[in-house]
């Protein structure tokens, strides 16, 4: 399978501990975005890379949320000291970027993070 | 903010029948404009873009219109199937390249 694979695939955790998740992309792609989805609601932004490059994070991300693409492939999502809030599902895509057209996500299945 | 939404939460239509789901936008400086479809435990899967400069446009069995006077995207599925059953997003991306997500609409179809 090529496409962008996520993982841990479910993830429960106690309220003040961290949690990783990993995103491996496409292979050839070279953005990657990470979106938050909770129930009923459309994803919503939290940051994305060009390559190795973070471009922007979402004002809505607390200092809690930090995310790596240190070779520009795969990525992390950490979250520190969890909160019950931050349950969600954790969605990676991925996608090439020309310059000319912003081309289409590719989205994992996801990371779903509950904190009790 | 900026935002992109749905007139309605939910749609429920009969197999074989046309499915037009509706979105208002409000950022009038985006690029471009695109539907999701999100079947239940999956990421969203692309289905159809826009460019800002058009008004219509024509997929397999889907076709998008856009009316950028009334900020108004919608999407039309000829011969809906029960393998459409899912819920839809609108998207929109402004020059930053950033797809803003809206809130969905969930199609039923029914056998």
């Amino acid at each position: 399978d090529t496409g962008v694979s996520q993982n841990p695939r479910h993830k429960i955790t106690k309220r003040g501990q961290n949690v990783t998740f990993r995103c491996d992309p496409i292979s050839e792609h070279n953005r990657l975005y990470w979106y938050r989805q909770t129930l009923g609601q459309g994803p919503e932004f939290l940051t994305y890379f060009q390559n190795e490059a973070q471009l922007e994070k979402s004002r809505l991300l607390s200092d809690r949320f930090s995310a790596e693409r240190p070779k520009g492939s795969f990525s992390t999502l950490e979250i520190q000291r969890t909160e019950q809030g931050d349950s969600a599902m954790y969605l990676c895509a991925s996608s090439i970027f020309s310059g000319g057209s912003p081309g289409e996500l590719f989205f994992g299945e996801g990371s779903r993070l509950t904190v009790l | 903010g900026e935002s992109v939404g749905l007139h309605l939460p939910t749609l429920s239509v009969q197999e074989g029948d046309n499915s037009i789901i509706n979105c208002a936008y409000s950022n009038s400086a985006s690029d471009y404009f695109i539907w999701y479809k999100q079947e239940s435990g999956k990421g969203p899967q692309f289905i159809i873009d826009i460019r800002s400069n058009m008004d219509k446009r024509q997929g397999q069995r889907v076709t998008v219109l856009l009316n950028k006077t009334v900020k108004h995207l919608s999407l039309q599925i000829a011969a809906t199937q029960p393998g459409d059953s899912a819920v839809y997003f609108c998207a929109e991306i402004p020059k930053s390249f950033k797809t803003i997500f809206g809130a969905g609409t969930r199609l039923f179809v029914k056998a």
